[in-house]
């Protein structure tokens, strides 16, 4: 049963950059798409972007383009998202998620989830 | 306007059914998508609970109970996850979500009170 494992708690100034990695294990990480989630807290979901590692392509919110980064690495089956110019209301926790059905067009369902990873931006 | 509306919150009691809705904006068919349902409870990442087109194409998460059942209200242009026989464990905040487009849209979310 795969799992995916996050990278630790980030504490960033306004303007800087943060990447956030994501691990699989425990099983097939290049033939299912990931994606990445954040939730501002107290606040719902919403979708930044995702990546066919396979494939390396990637796709992003319109929200974030210009500014989010997410790449794979499939030698060490990890994920990475990368968001550049942060401000205050990027303070969020950010999730990957493995999509199911192996259909890189899309229209899968997420699961596994990762554990999230908390970044706060402030001066 | 958002693309998909849900209720802020609901209430219901142990044993009783909740239906969650999740309605799309106008101009886009909820005939035409698939919507997935996720639970989550405080702290921890979302967990996928189902996905329902149509009867003929649905899906239930793995180990997800069968008194969480997906359908639709096509006069409402709507998806509705249906809770049966609600437990307090069943209290949780409650994503619809969509492809669109290739773009993946999150609802706001239901925060459902079992009491």
């Amino acid at each position: 049963q795969v799992q995916l494992v996050q990278s630790g708690a980030e504490v960033k100034k306004p303007g800087s950059s943060v990447k956030v990695s994501c691990k699989a294990s425990g099983g097939t990480f290049s033939s299912y798409a990931i994606s990445w989630v954040r939730q501002a807290p107290g606040q719902g979901l919403e979708w930044m972007g995702r990546i066919i590692p396979i494939l390396g392509i990637a796709n992003y919110a319109q929200k974030f383009q210009g500014r989010v980064t997410i790449t794979a690495d499939k030698s060490t089956s990890t994920a990475y998202m990368e968001l550049s110019s942060l401000r205050s209301e990027d303070t969020a926790v950010y999730y990957c998620a493995r999509e199911g059905g192996g259909d890189f067009r899309g229209d899968n369902w997420f699961d596994p989830w990762g554990q999230g990873t908390l970044v706060t931006v402030s001066s | 306007q958002a693309v998909l509306t849900q209720p802020s919150s609901l209430s219901a009691s142990p044993g009783a059914s909740a239906s969650l809705t999740c309605t799309l904006r106008s101009g886009i068919n909820v005939g035409t998508y698939r919507i997935y349902w996720y639970q989550q409870k405080p702290g921890s990442p979302p967990q996928y609970l189902l996905r329902y087109k149509s009867d003929s194409d649905k899906q239930q998460g793995s180990g997800v109970p069968s008194r969480f059942s997906g359908s639709k209200d096509a006069s409402a242009n709507a998806g509705i996850l249906l809770i049966s026989g609600l437990q307090s464990e069943d209290e949780a905040d409650y994503y619809c979500m969509i492809w669109h487009s290739s773009f993946v849209v999150f609802g706001g979310g239901t925060k459902l009170t079992v009491l």
